[in-house]
Parts: C-alpha cells; structure tokens; sequence
C-alpha cells in the first residue's frame, strides 16, 4: 500500500530553522512528483512546494509566500522527500502534508508533520 | 496566479439530500493538448488528512462512492454529491493544478 510519514516536525522561534521529512513507500518513488502542502490551524490548505523527477531534471516550483526561504529537496535512492524552512515566521505555524503524484498530482497523501513557530 | 472562488463557505444538510458546491476559476484549467481538466476535489475530515475523491474535473478516484460526481470544465465546476450519508460531513477542497497549484478557501458540509 501507498505511505507517505512525514517527522521532524516541532516548537522553533521566529527566524530558527526546521528540516522536516517525508518517507516514502508503496510505489515507485523515483516516477512521482512530490508536493508539500500546509495547514494553517482552522484554515484551509495551501500549496507550498513540488519538486519533480530526474527527467525534468529535479525542477522546483514554491508558492509566493515560502519562495527564498523554504527549498524542497528529494534522495530517490533512500524514498525521501525533504523541506528545509530557513526563516521562520510566526505564519509558517501549520501541519504540513508530505503528498505525491502516484498516478496524477496530489492523489497520496501523509498523516502530517506540525510545526510551530512561536517565542 | 490562478484565483480559485468556492462557494459556498459551509452548508447545513440533512442525511438523504444533495448538495452542490462550486469552484470558478480565473483562467480556463482546459489543457488544448489532451482536453483536460486540471481540477480536483478533496475531502478532508475531521483530525485526518485530505483524501482525493475526484481529478480531472469529472474522474472518480478508485473507492469513492458513486453519489460523488464531479462536472463542469473551463472556468466552471461543481462538486455534487447526492443522497448524503453522516459520513460525509467533513471540509471538501477543490485544487487547480493547470498552472503551480491554488486550492479554494474550502466548503464546510454540517449536518442541519
């Protein structure tokens, strides 16, 4: 079966960073765009961050507010997506989902990491 | 940046009714290539992840029940789904993935 457990997450102050991480397994990582995408408590989601395969080259593509600070990073020979947060605002508080393309864009999804920033 | 409007922002409904929310895009999610249509519906209950129910605006995902039906393409889409069950109360999303990705504010679906 498809799983996606994301870790790393936790309490950091303004302006600290965090590396969260995301393992993957049941299909063939290698093949699949992977996503970030947050959740504000009570608010809806937000896309954060894709990084896609070794033939389109590993492109990255970050949604405005995360741009320069956040970079998506991916080691196929472990399964394993990354998101490194440089900067870290008090807005940044979220669950923040680790999801895949597997067979179309989005259609996999982790349990989620919680990050907290907070002095 | 593709703007995606849904509405409504929650709905109160009794078991056995439909329902319908909307998703209006601000540029066409019709790819002239294959004719189709970067769209998603999601829905996300309670203390648990999102879970796709349906992609390229009409597709049910593998498992979902037939009373969840997607239409519409271009700008305009609705999410229907009919004769209600309390299993679906929960917060339903779509997602454009034409250009980057932008989801709708959501639609909170109560049981009246």
């Amino acid at each position: 079966a498809v799983q996606l457990v994301e870790s790393g997450g936790g309490l950091v102050q303004p302006k600290e960073s965090l590396k969260i991480s995301c393992a993957a397994s049941g299909f063939t990582f290698s093949n699949a765009a992977m996503y970030w995408v947050r959740q504000a408590p009570g608010k809806g989601l937000e896309w954060v961050a894709r990084i896609r395969t070794k033939p389109n080259n590993y492109a990255t593509y970050y949604a405005d507010s995360v741009k320069g600070r956040f970079t998506i990073s991916r080691d196929d020979s472990k399964s394993m997506v990354y998101l490194q947060m440089d900067n870290l605002k008090t807005e940044d508080t979220a669950m923040y989902y680790c999801t895949a393309a597997v067979r179309i864009p989005m259609d996999a999804w982790g349990q989620g990491a919680s990050v907290t920033v907070s002095s | 940046d593709i703007v995606m409007t849904q509405s409504p922002f929650s709905l109160a409904v009794s078991e056995g009714e439909m329902v319908t929310i909307n998703c209006k895009s601000s540029q066409s999610l019709l790819s002239s290539g294959n004719q189709k249509n970067y769209l998603a519906w999601y829905q996300q209950k309670p203390g648990q992840s999102p879970k796709l129910l349906i992609y390229y605006a009409s597709t049910r995902q593998s498992g979902v029940p037939d009373r969840f039906i997607g239409s519409g393409s271009g700008t305009d889409f609705t999410l229907t789904i009919s004769d209600v069950q309390a299993e679906d109360l929960a917060d339903y999303y779509c997602l454009q993935h034409y250009s980057y990705h932008t989801f709708g504010a959501g639609t909170k679906l109560e049981l009246k």
